[in-house]
């Protein structure tokens, strides 16, 4: 069965808003990472968090730890267009990524 | 320098053939990991190569799916005597280490097997 359970498994925004995705996992990891996917073919990796961090940043991504919670939240800030994709986060179990269900996003010009 | 590479990009086949994947990872990366992406099971990891040690081949679904890889580099995932269940995208990863680390995977764009 799968790792991670996010919700919400849909959101669709305005240009400029923000975007909040969660992610619950079921058991103790070493990292989390977050990867965004467009048209259904190849990831793209986001960022990386490890277990004994509690937020990272990387441009408009802010993506948030909670190991006592077993859950993590990537927020989006300032959306644009171009962020139309699907987003999956993934706990690294042994090496190996064990994906969630994905959130997919939608920003309306 | 290049990512990752599959081939071929789209793959139909006749339901009891058997297909084979290519993945070529990026030049240096030591892991090289399979995955499957279905409507019904969402990403699915399948199996993972790191350097000279034995694969985990703990998500392979059954005995018809093999994977190899040679010298290290290229690796090919081979399906036998396909079902209809097979029908799915297939990704292959790379990454420079693997294991308790935690680095981040570079994804090709993936291989669309159709199973009819």
């Amino acid at each position: 069965s799968q790792q991670g359970e996010e919700d919400p498994q849909a959101l669709s925004i305005q240009e400029g808003e923000n975007a909040t995705m969660n992610c619950s996992y079921k058991t103790s990891i070493n990292n989390l990472q977050w990867y965004r996917q467009n048209s259904g073919r190849g990831l793209v990796h986001l960022i990386l968090i490890r277990s004994n961090e509690r937020e990272k940043h990387s441009g408009r991504l802010r993506v948030t730890l909670d190991t006592s919670k077993k859950s993590s939240s990537l927020l989006i800030t300032a959306s644009r267009a171009a962020d139309t994709a699907s987003y999956f986060c993934a706990t690294d179990w042994g090496g190996k990524l064990i994906f969630g269900q994905g959130t997919e996003l939608s920003v309306k010009p | 320098g290049a990512g990752v590479s599959q081939s071929p990009s789209n793959k139909v086949t006749e339901k009891g053939k058997d297909v084979e994947l290519r993945c070529d990872p990026i030049s240096g990366h030591t892991a090289l990991y399979w995955y499957r992406q279905s409507l019904g099971q969402g990403l699915e990891f399948l199996i993972y190569f790191q350097g000279n040690s034995a694969p985990d081949k703990s998500g392979l679904p059954s005995d018809r799916f093999s994977a190899e890889r040679t010298g290290g580099s290229v690796s090919t995932l081979t399906i036998q005597r396909t079902q209809q269940e097979d029908s799915a995208v297939y990704l292959c990863a790379s990454s420079f280490l693997s294991g308790t680390g935690g680095y981040e995977q570079y994804f090709g764009p993936g291989t669309r097997l159709t199973v009819t």
